[in-house]
């Protein structure tokens, strides 16, 4: 069974700092590994992906995630925060080989960039 | 492209009314899906479908009925809802086999019933 850990409900960050959001997760095969970025009534929207291949992936607003299958970990980082960035993320997690497995989703944590 | 497309956008029901949720896409996908979004639990699968005529049940299937006669259609029913079924719906589809393309998602249904 999979499942995703996202530390963190709430993360707050000044605007123009880090962003980091962290995630671990577990899988009995190698993973495919997600961010989505929900904005307030909205869907979620796609933010970056890693299946196979180069560990370090980058995504839409400047966004990137590094998978380590040592740490079993996909955290998410931004160099500079902006306002826009504010929204809730989700990391989720699929199995390899595009079976009938869906995606599983962490509990999500809400960014709150202060100005 | 439309993408994925959810109607209605909000509802609200009385306890032990019925009521589908709607669900079309327009990319070919084999594959689509519900969830249902609750704060501080994530998105959890309600049910998925691999093709027409194909469904199964994921994580929280209980009180909820799907069907796939058509490759763009996937609805979701509610037979009799409850107050525990309040909760923000999504939609979302992919070609199956073919994770690498990552899950396209509808804009969501928000149900509130009383």
């Amino acid at each position: 069974a999979q499942s995703v850990t996202q530390l963190g409900s709430h993360v707050s960050v000044s605007e123009g700092a880090l962003v980091l959001l962290r995630c671990n997760y577990s899988s009995s095969v190698p993973p495919y590994l997600f961010w989505y970025v929900q904005y307030p009534n909205q869907g979620l929207q796609l933010l970056l992906k890693y299946t196979t291949g180069a560990t370090l992936v980058k995504g839409i607003n400047g966004f990137e995630a590094e998978f380590k299958k040592s740490e079993t970990s996909f955290h998410l980082t931004k160099p500079s925060a902006h306002m826009s960035d504010a929204a809730e993320y989700f990391c989720a997690v699929s199995g390899e080989g595009g079976g009938a497995d869906g995606l599983t989703f962490g509990k999500g944590t809400h960014l709150i960039i202060q100005p | 492209n439309a993408g994925v497309t959810q109607t209605p956008k909000f509802q609200v029901l009385k306890t032990g009314q019925s009521m589908t949720l709607q669900c079309a896409q327009d990319m070919n996908h084999e594959y689509m899906s519900w969830y249902r979004q609750d704060p501080g639990m994530g998105l959890r699968l309600i049910h998925y479908s691999v093709g027409a005529g194909i469904t199964d049940q994921g994580e929280v299937p209980n009180g909820y009925n799907v069907s796939r006669s058509t490759t763009e259609d996937f609805p979701l029913r509610l037979l009799s809802a409850a107050p525990s079924q309040t909760s923000v719906y999504f939609c979302a589809s992919r070609r199956y086999r073919a994770l690498n393309y990552g899950y396209t998602f509808g804009s969501g249904t928000r149900l509130t019933v009383v």
